[in-house]
């Protein structure tokens, strides 16, 4: 059974438009985490999280909100979507900071 | 600011055979962890092996194996006896050991290695 599980899969939305892309792990993990992904740019970390209700920021994280309501979920959110957050998302968990991380299977957003 | 490069855009190997791929990276900090993670044509990001770099032994798992030269801020990727199912993309990252900043990880752009019959 996957450990780390995304929704939706697969998403389009249009410029300006609200989306929400959800992650559960059920690793008992700690840390939780939000990337992309970009031909030419490779995986980029926009958010992080030790816990429930802490935020850490990424690398890339203008544009980006993100929530994690309990060890288990982590929430990437966009407000006012733009063409150049067309990307692939993925999520991931860690045991600790030190520890490798586990992947979901990414969700595509295509923002017209 | 950390910095992690993989200069081998793609590789092809024959079937059995064993590859090297390559990765030097850049850190401030003096102790720091890395590792090598494999995405599948499906898109599914796999962890493989880490290095830690006050460890002076190279890492090995299965068939994958590490080339840790702290000198050369370099860490290669050894596989060996290589399957069609080796076919994938390869990432290096590396994470910092020390500070705010212990868990991020930064990713090299990656290495397609092709294994073929």
């Amino acid at each position: 059974e996957a450990a780390v599980t995304q929704s939706p899969r697969n998403k389009v939305t249009v410029t300006g438009g609200n989306v929400t892309l959800s992650c559960r792990q059920t690793n008992s993990h700690n840390y939780m985490y939000w990337y992309r992904q970009d031909t030419g740019h490779g995986l980029r970390l926009i958010h992080y999280s030790y816990g429930a209700g802490n935020l850490q920021i990424g690398d890339v994280p203008d544009g980006y909100k993100a929530t994690r309501t309990t060890q288990e979920d982590f929430f990437l959110l966009l407000e006012l979507a733009s063409p150049s957050q067309t990307s692939l998302y993925f999520c991931a968990s860690g045991r600790d900071r030190d520890y490798e991380q586990y992947f979901g299977p990414g969700t595509r957003l295509t923002v017209l | 600011a950390q910095k992690v490069t993989q200069t081998q855009t793609s590789i092809s190997v024959m079937e059995k055979t064993t590859v090297t791929m390559d990765c030097v990276y850049e850190t401030q900090d003096s102790s720091y962890f890395l590792f090598w993670y494999k995405q599948t044509a499906s898109g599914e990001i796999v962890f493989l092996i880490r290095q830690d770099s006050y460890k002076k032994e190279n890492a090995t798992v299965g068939h994958y194996s590490l080339n840790f030269q702290k000198p050369k801020s370099s860490i290669g990727l050894i596989i060996t006896a290589t399957q069609i199912e080796d076919s994938a993309v390869y990432f290096c990252a590396m994470s910092p050991n020390t500070g705010a900043n212990t868990g991020k990880l930064t990713f090299g752009h990656g290495t397609i290695l092709r294994v073929h019959p």
